[in-house]
């Protein structure tokens, strides 16, 4: 368990409003993730933090916008929600540290969001 | 760019050995992580192989031929509760941005 939670754990909202998802970890982790798990299509990395204001874009990120004040806290905004953005919402953290070889990545227990 | 493929869904029977293959095409590539997910739960990580061979955690190995760009996972004495999905992941880390990319997955089905 690497401390993380997510909330909501459920939202139904509807098309056109905005949506925020929030990412807490308690382990002070640099890395930061937010993916997207859609039927038949995996796991897609949607943005990533590597520090407190420093995000970058992943393979899907059109429609969302995140920020990191702070290293715990995670968030993931969907300016204005639209119903190809219902999916199951997962955060995780990145457990690797400086020179070691390995990535392991710990996942929270997800969000599900319906746009309606 | 990246792509993995898995199959996308395999079943096979409990006490039985199951092998799920994984092939990959990718730019950067460091290692070759495998997860794990029951329905309805999160990914948890299974094994990570940086190097060509094979990899024993209990009833599950995890096999990479960086030659190949191949990989499997195999699961021994299967059990009802390893029905699951299980995602191969590319470790395409660049030089300070620490990233997976994921397979699409396959779902397992262990039947009695």
């Amino acid at each position: 368990d690497a401390g993380i939670t997510q909330s909501p754990r459920h939202k139904v909202t509807e098309t056109g409003t905005p949506v925020t998802l929030r990412c807490h970890q308690t382990e002070n982790h640099r890395y930061m993730y937010w993916y997207r798990q859609d039927p038949g299509h995996g796991l897609r990395l949607i943005h990533y933090s590597y520090g407190v204001k420093d995000t970058d874009k992943g393979e899907v990120s059109d429609g969302y916008s995140v920020s990191r004040s702070k290293t715990e806290d995670f968030l993931l905004t969907l300016e204005s929600a639209t119903s190809s953005q219902t999916s199951v919402y997962f955060c995780a953290i990145s457990a690797r540290t400086g020179g070691a070889a390995q990535e392991t990545q710990y996942f929270g227990p997800g969000t599900r969001l319906l746009v309606l | 760019g990246q792509s993995l493929e898995q199959p996308s869904e395999v079943t096979a029977v409990e006490g039985a050995i199951v092998q799920i293959n994984c092939t990959y095409q990718t730019s950067g590539f460091y290692g070759l992580s495998w997860y794990q997910q029951h329905d309805g739960g999160a990914p948890t990580f299974l094994s990570y192989n940086a190097l060509d061979g094979l990899e024993e955690t209990g009833r599950f190995s995890s096999f990479l031929s960086r030659s190949d760009s191949y990989g499997y996972l195999l699961l021994q004495e299967l059990q009802m509760k390893d029905s699951a999905s299980y995602f191969c992941a590319v470790d395409d880390s660049g030089a300070g941005s620490y990233q997976l990319t994921f397979g699409k997955g396959t779902k397992l089905s262990v039947i009695p």
